[in-house]
Protein backbone atom coordinates (compact mmCIF):
# COMPACT_ATOMS: atom_id res chain seq x y z
CA UNK A 1 0.00 0.00 0.00
CA UNK A 2 0.66 3.74 -0.91
CA UNK A 3 2.40 5.19 2.59
CA UNK A 4 2.70 8.82 1.55
CA UNK A 5 -0.21 10.25 -0.40
CA UNK A 6 0.32 14.07 -2.20
CA UNK A 7 -2.42 16.23 -2.56
CA UNK A 8 -3.17 17.65 -5.06
CA UNK A 9 -2.79 15.48 -7.58
CA UNK A 10 -2.72 17.89 -9.94
CA UNK A 11 -1.62 21.80 -9.81
CA UNK A 12 -1.27 24.61 -12.53
CA UNK A 13 -0.11 28.08 -11.72
CA UNK A 14 1.58 31.23 -13.37
CA UNK A 15 5.21 31.44 -13.64
CA UNK A 16 6.22 33.95 -10.33
CA UNK A 17 3.36 32.47 -7.59
CA UNK A 18 4.06 30.07 -5.44
CA UNK A 19 3.34 26.42 -5.29
CA UNK A 20 2.03 24.35 -2.38
CA UNK A 21 1.67 20.62 -2.29
CA UNK A 22 0.72 18.57 0.29
CA UNK A 23 1.76 14.80 1.41
CA UNK A 24 -0.15 12.58 4.14
CA UNK A 25 1.42 9.60 5.61
CA UNK A 26 0.07 6.83 8.12
CA UNK A 27 2.73 5.03 10.01
CA UNK A 28 5.10 6.40 12.08
CA UNK A 29 8.32 7.79 9.93
CA UNK A 30 12.21 8.85 10.69
CA UNK A 31 12.05 11.22 7.65
CA UNK A 32 10.10 12.01 4.85
CA UNK A 33 11.48 13.04 1.58
CA UNK A 34 10.27 15.01 -1.13
CA UNK A 35 12.11 13.96 -4.70
CA UNK A 36 11.17 15.89 -8.52
CA UNK A 37 10.67 13.94 -11.78
CA UNK A 38 10.71 15.30 -15.29
CA UNK A 39 8.80 14.04 -17.42
CA UNK A 40 9.44 9.63 -17.69
CA UNK A 41 12.99 10.56 -15.78
CA UNK A 42 14.14 9.06 -12.76
CA UNK A 43 13.88 11.10 -9.39
CA UNK A 44 15.66 13.76 -7.99
CA UNK A 45 16.08 14.01 -4.33
CA UNK A 46 15.25 17.72 -3.04
CA UNK A 47 14.98 17.62 0.45
CA UNK A 48 14.77 15.31 3.42
CA UNK A 49 13.17 16.30 6.52
CA UNK A 50 13.44 14.38 9.76
CA UNK A 51 10.70 13.22 12.25
CA UNK A 52 12.24 15.84 14.68
CA UNK A 53 12.49 18.76 12.81
CA UNK A 54 9.41 20.87 12.02
CA UNK A 55 10.63 23.10 8.92
CA UNK A 56 13.60 23.13 6.59
CA UNK A 57 14.81 25.09 3.95
CA UNK A 58 16.84 24.75 0.62
CA UNK A 59 16.68 27.62 -2.01
CA UNK A 60 13.30 28.74 -3.03
CA UNK A 61 11.81 24.97 -1.25
CA UNK A 62 9.92 25.00 1.92
CA UNK A 63 9.09 21.61 4.01
CA UNK A 64 7.32 21.84 6.81
CA UNK A 65 6.81 18.46 8.70
CA UNK A 66 3.77 17.77 11.38
CA UNK A 67 4.01 14.82 12.66
CA UNK A 68 0.83 14.91 14.85
CA UNK A 69 -1.10 15.43 12.00
CA UNK A 70 1.17 12.75 9.69
CA UNK A 71 1.49 15.68 6.86
CA UNK A 72 3.88 17.50 5.19
CA UNK A 73 4.20 20.20 2.97
CA UNK A 74 6.47 21.85 0.16
CA UNK A 75 6.47 25.20 -1.11
CA UNK A 76 8.37 26.59 -3.83
CA UNK A 77 8.57 29.98 -3.96
CA UNK A 78 8.69 32.18 -7.18
CA UNK A 79 8.18 29.19 -9.22
CA UNK A 80 9.59 29.15 -13.08
CA UNK A 81 8.85 26.94 -16.02
CA UNK A 82 11.56 24.96 -15.71
CA UNK A 83 9.91 24.06 -12.13
CA UNK A 84 7.42 21.83 -14.33
CA UNK A 85 7.85 18.27 -13.05
CA UNK A 86 6.21 15.72 -11.04
CA UNK A 87 6.62 15.69 -7.37
CA UNK A 88 6.85 12.95 -4.90
CA UNK A 89 6.84 12.62 -1.35
CA UNK A 90 8.61 9.49 0.39
CA UNK A 91 8.82 8.16 3.76
CA UNK A 92 11.49 6.11 4.71
CA UNK A 93 12.54 4.02 7.38
CA UNK A 94 15.23 1.61 7.64
CA UNK A 95 14.43 -0.86 5.27
CA UNK A 96 12.69 0.94 2.54
CA UNK A 97 10.76 3.82 0.87
CA UNK A 98 7.33 4.47 0.11
CA UNK A 99 6.12 6.99 -2.47
CA UNK A 100 2.82 8.34 -3.22
CA UNK A 101 0.84 8.82 -6.46
CA UNK A 102 2.77 12.43 -7.06
CA UNK A 103 1.23 16.01 -7.95
CA UNK A 104 2.09 16.92 -11.21
CA UNK A 105 2.76 20.99 -11.30
CA UNK A 106 2.62 22.87 -14.47
CA UNK A 107 3.96 26.20 -14.44
CA UNK A 108 3.14 28.50 -17.17
CA UNK A 109 5.33 31.04 -18.49
CA UNK B 1 30.33 10.35 -11.47
CA UNK B 2 28.02 8.41 -9.81
CA UNK B 3 25.92 6.55 -11.65
CA UNK B 4 22.84 4.28 -11.53
CA UNK B 5 22.40 2.57 -14.86
CA UNK B 6 19.62 1.15 -16.05
CA UNK B 7 19.80 -1.62 -19.36
CA UNK B 8 17.62 -1.58 -21.42
CA UNK B 9 16.18 2.10 -21.41
CA UNK B 10 13.38 0.78 -23.75
CA UNK B 11 12.39 -2.77 -24.47
CA UNK B 12 9.30 -4.25 -26.21
CA UNK B 13 9.01 -8.03 -25.99
CA UNK B 14 6.29 -10.59 -25.92
CA UNK B 15 4.20 -12.75 -23.21
CA UNK B 16 6.43 -15.47 -21.91
CA UNK B 17 9.68 -14.52 -22.70
CA UNK B 18 12.22 -14.54 -20.06
CA UNK B 19 14.00 -10.79 -19.94
CA UNK B 20 16.05 -9.40 -17.41
CA UNK B 21 16.41 -5.57 -16.55
CA UNK B 22 20.16 -4.95 -15.33
CA UNK B 23 21.17 -2.13 -12.80
CA UNK B 24 24.63 -1.35 -11.96
CA UNK B 25 25.91 1.47 -9.59
CA UNK B 26 29.59 2.66 -9.23
CA UNK B 27 28.63 4.15 -5.62
CA UNK B 28 29.67 1.48 -3.24
CA UNK B 29 26.18 1.50 -2.03
CA UNK B 30 24.62 -1.19 0.48
CA UNK B 31 20.86 -0.94 -0.25
CA UNK B 32 19.23 -1.25 -4.33
CA UNK B 33 15.73 -1.45 -4.69
CA UNK B 34 13.40 -1.66 -7.73
CA UNK B 35 10.34 0.25 -8.29
CA UNK B 36 7.79 0.57 -11.26
CA UNK B 37 5.53 2.78 -12.02
CA UNK B 38 2.07 3.10 -13.29
CA UNK B 39 -0.16 6.25 -13.94
CA UNK B 40 -2.09 7.15 -10.63
CA UNK B 41 -0.38 4.94 -8.66
CA UNK B 42 3.10 5.91 -8.04
CA UNK B 43 5.94 3.93 -7.59
CA UNK B 44 5.61 0.69 -5.99
CA UNK B 45 8.29 -1.51 -4.52
CA UNK B 46 8.93 -4.74 -6.01
CA UNK B 47 12.33 -5.66 -4.17
CA UNK B 48 14.85 -4.76 -2.58
CA UNK B 49 18.22 -5.82 -1.19
CA UNK B 50 19.71 -4.52 2.15
CA UNK B 51 23.41 -5.79 0.60
CA UNK B 52 25.20 -8.70 -1.13
CA UNK B 53 22.99 -11.75 -1.23
CA UNK B 54 20.43 -9.95 1.07
CA UNK B 55 17.46 -9.77 -0.75
CA UNK B 56 13.81 -8.87 0.45
CA UNK B 57 9.66 -8.65 -1.02
CA UNK B 58 8.26 -4.88 -1.37
CA UNK B 59 4.55 -4.59 -2.28
CA UNK B 60 4.32 -5.88 -5.45
CA UNK B 61 6.63 -8.75 -5.70
CA UNK B 62 4.85 -11.27 -7.79
CA UNK B 63 6.23 -12.01 -11.14
CA UNK B 64 9.49 -10.49 -10.71
CA UNK B 65 12.87 -11.98 -9.55
CA UNK B 66 15.83 -10.60 -7.76
CA UNK B 67 19.79 -11.67 -7.43
CA UNK B 68 22.81 -9.69 -5.09
CA UNK B 69 25.43 -11.69 -6.01
CA UNK B 70 28.05 -8.23 -6.38
CA UNK B 71 27.34 -5.39 -4.52
CA UNK B 72 27.39 -3.17 -7.61
CA UNK B 73 24.32 -5.27 -8.92
CA UNK B 74 20.84 -5.91 -8.97
CA UNK B 75 19.46 -7.58 -11.80
CA UNK B 76 15.41 -7.35 -12.25
CA UNK B 77 14.09 -10.86 -13.85
CA UNK B 78 10.96 -11.34 -15.80
CA UNK B 79 10.44 -15.34 -16.10
CA UNK B 80 7.59 -14.99 -17.25
CA UNK B 81 6.39 -11.81 -18.45
CA UNK B 82 2.85 -10.93 -18.61
CA UNK B 83 0.92 -7.66 -19.72
CA UNK B 84 0.15 -5.87 -16.51
CA UNK B 85 4.08 -5.85 -16.28
CA UNK B 86 4.13 -3.19 -18.77
CA UNK B 87 5.29 -0.63 -17.27
CA UNK B 88 8.39 2.25 -16.47
CA UNK B 89 10.36 0.51 -13.83
CA UNK B 90 13.57 2.28 -12.05
CA UNK B 91 16.14 1.18 -10.07
CA UNK B 92 17.32 3.07 -7.00
CA UNK B 93 20.08 2.71 -4.15
CA UNK B 94 21.64 4.58 -1.29
CA UNK B 95 23.45 3.53 1.65
CA UNK B 96 23.20 2.02 4.74
CA UNK B 97 25.82 3.17 6.38
CA UNK B 98 26.22 6.02 8.86
CA UNK B 99 27.33 7.85 6.17
CA UNK B 100 23.65 7.99 5.00
CA UNK B 101 21.13 10.45 4.80
CA UNK B 102 18.35 8.20 3.85
CA UNK B 103 18.43 10.06 -0.03
CA UNK B 104 17.87 7.30 -3.16
CA UNK B 105 19.81 7.83 -6.08
CA UNK B 106 17.70 6.78 -9.14
CA UNK B 107 18.74 5.75 -12.48
CA UNK B 108 16.77 6.74 -15.55
CA UNK B 109 14.12 4.13 -16.32
CA UNK B 110 13.43 1.13 -18.46
CA UNK B 111 10.38 1.14 -19.65
CA UNK B 112 9.01 -2.03 -20.58
CA UNK B 113 6.17 -3.38 -23.00
CA UNK B 114 5.36 -6.68 -23.31
CA UNK B 115 2.36 -7.44 -25.80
Amino acid sequence: SQQGEEDPQALSIQEGENATMNCSYKTSINNLQWYRQNSGRGLVHLILIRSNEREKHSGRLRVTLDTSKKSSSLLITASRAADTASYFCARGNNNDMRFGAGTRLTVKP
Amino acid sequence: EAQVTQNPRYLITVTGKKLTVTCSQNMNHEYMSWYRQDPGLGLRQIYYSMNVEVTDKGDVPEGYKVSRKEKRNFPLILESPSPNQTSLYFCATRPTSGRSTGELFFGEGSRLTVL
